[in-house]
């Protein structure tokens, strides 16, 4: 069974990076026609893609992130992973990894929420 | 705003059936897959419909989904207390390079 845990501070200060990681059980992020994505939802609010990488390493961003944004993938960990620079309070959200199998937006396998504040 | 448009909420009685509508343009949901998400309160959401209309081992056959042109629909039929969730529906668009979600759907189950 696929399993995706994410790790990564719950807390960051305004303007800094924040930093979260997918580990992936149960399965490789090199396995093709998947596909490996980061998902936001703000408090009360609905849920907002941010990016995702391919088996083969293509990344594809959210246009209103993608300045901001880099998604990577340690094959040799089996894990992807989120960076989110110059982070501000609308940044924080509760972000999930998930796997997209198939289609880039069938979004089969996802991981526990994570809470991410950003504040002083 | 969202890409994709849905209402924000929709309620109905046990045993009901019950449509929630996705409309989208062209360059998503009229060029590509649509699929479903259900979110039970407090946890990560969950694929309910993927590829327009088939349904994940596990899931009810209560939920259906349909695609016509540029626009979505997720029914559920037999409406259950369990059912009381927010709905999401996701595509990929060719204009923005991405994927879009629907603003989401809170169902009540009265």
């Amino acid at each position: 069974q696929l399993q995706l845990q994410e790790s990564g501070p719950g807390l960051v200060k305004p303007s800094e990076t924040l930093s979260l990681t997918c580990t992936v059980s149960g399965g490789s992020v090199t396995s093709s026609s998947y596909f490996w994505g980061w998902i936001r939802q703000p408090p009360g609010k609905g849920l907002e893609w941010i990016g995702s990488i391919s088996y083969g390493g293509t990344t594809y961003y959210n246009p209103s992130l993608k300045s901001r944004v880099t998604i990577s993938a340690d094959t040799s960990k089996n894990q992807f992973s989120l960076k989110l620079r110059s982070v501000t309070a609308a940044d924080t959200a509760v972000y999930y990894c998930a796997r997209a199998g198939g289609a880039w937006s069938r979004f089969d396998y996802w991981g526990q929420e994570t809470l991410v504040t950003v504040s002083s | 705003q969202s890409v994709l448009t849905q209402p924000p909420s929709a309620s109905g009685t046990p045993g009901q059936r019950v449509t929630i509508s996705c409309s989208g343009s062209s360059s998503n949901i009229g060029s590509y897959t649509v699929n479903w998400f259900q979110q039970l309160p407090g946890t990560a959401p969950k694929l309910l419909i993927y590829t327009n209309n088939q349904r994940p081992s596990g899931v009810p056959d209560r939920f259906s989904g349909s695609k016509s042109g540029t626009s979505a629909s997720l029914a559920i039929s037999g409406l259950q207390s369990e059912d009381e969730a927010d709905y999401y529906c996701a595509a990929w668009d060719d204009s923005l390079n991405g994927v879009v979600f629907g603003g989401g759907t809170k169902l009540t189950v009265l």
